[in-house]
């Protein structure tokens, strides 16, 4: 079964601390992402990874990092979040070639308080 | 850079009643870009629902229809007669240049009621 897996679903940080989400996917796609949405915007992307240790910023990388030691896993690091960086993030993968799908996760749901 | 323009919501329509979600798009790396639509059904991560790749054709899937108009730069999504299980989020989006990148509308929330 073809899948994006996004964990946790649900988050809850102060301000400052420092935020882990994960993504993994079963598709040995080399192409992930990482999107964040707000209401009455659409997703922006944060950054692309092409493949292990290949990665680059998409429109909206300040206050971010990602990590990808592993084909299927990709990771966004939040260092000392803030409050506007409340939002959904939505981790994606897709093979690399051009007009492929994406395969998109469920979504965490991040409030910084 | 690229932008798509989508009918804002929340739109709310009743059972068995037809639909139309606007989307127009403008693409600057590209005259023609490749164009979707996605869904995002509660609890669960975008999917795709359609998606044109050549100017002029249309798209359709589970009821739904979009046609890719350059002459307008549109890409509207139709469907005739809606059920209460289409109620979700509608995307529209873009693809242009080598990367892959999709660029989104802001999304459309539809409420179908019995």
């Amino acid at each position: 079964d073809m899948k994006v897996t996004q964990m946790p679903r649900y988050l809850i940080k102060r301000m400052g601390e420092n935020v882990l989400l994960e993504c993994g996917q079963d598709m040995s796609h080399e192409t992930m992402y990482w999107y964040r949405q707000d209401p009455g915007l659409g997703l922006q992307l944060i950054y692309i990874s092409y493949d292990v240790d290949s990665n680059s910023e998409g429109d909206i990388p300040k206050g971010y990092r990602v990590s990808r030691k592993k084909r299927e896993h990709f990771s966004l690091i939040l260092d000392s979040a803030k409050t506007n960086q409340t939002s959904v993030y939505f981790c994606a993968s897709s093979p690399p070639t051009a007009n492929s799908d994406y395969t998109f996760g469920s979504g965490t749901r991040l409030l910084v308080i | 850079g690229d932008s798509v323009t989508q009918t804002e919501g929340p739109v709310t329509v009743s059972e068995s009643e037809s639909l139309i979600i606007n989307c127009t798009y403008s693409a600057t790396s590209i005259a023609y870009p490749n164009l979707f639509w996605y869904v995002r059904y509660p609890g669960e991560g975008l999917q795709l629902l359609l998606k044109v790749i050549t100017a002029g054709q249309k798209g359709s899937s589970r009821g739904f229809e979009a046609t890719y108009n350059k002459e307008t730069t549109s890409f509207h999504l139709q469907k005739a007669s809606v059920q209460e299980s289409d109620s979700a989020v509608y995307y529209c989006a873009l693809v242009s240049g080598s990367f892959n990148k999709l660029t989104f509308g802001a999304g459309t929330r539809l409420a179908v009621c019995p």
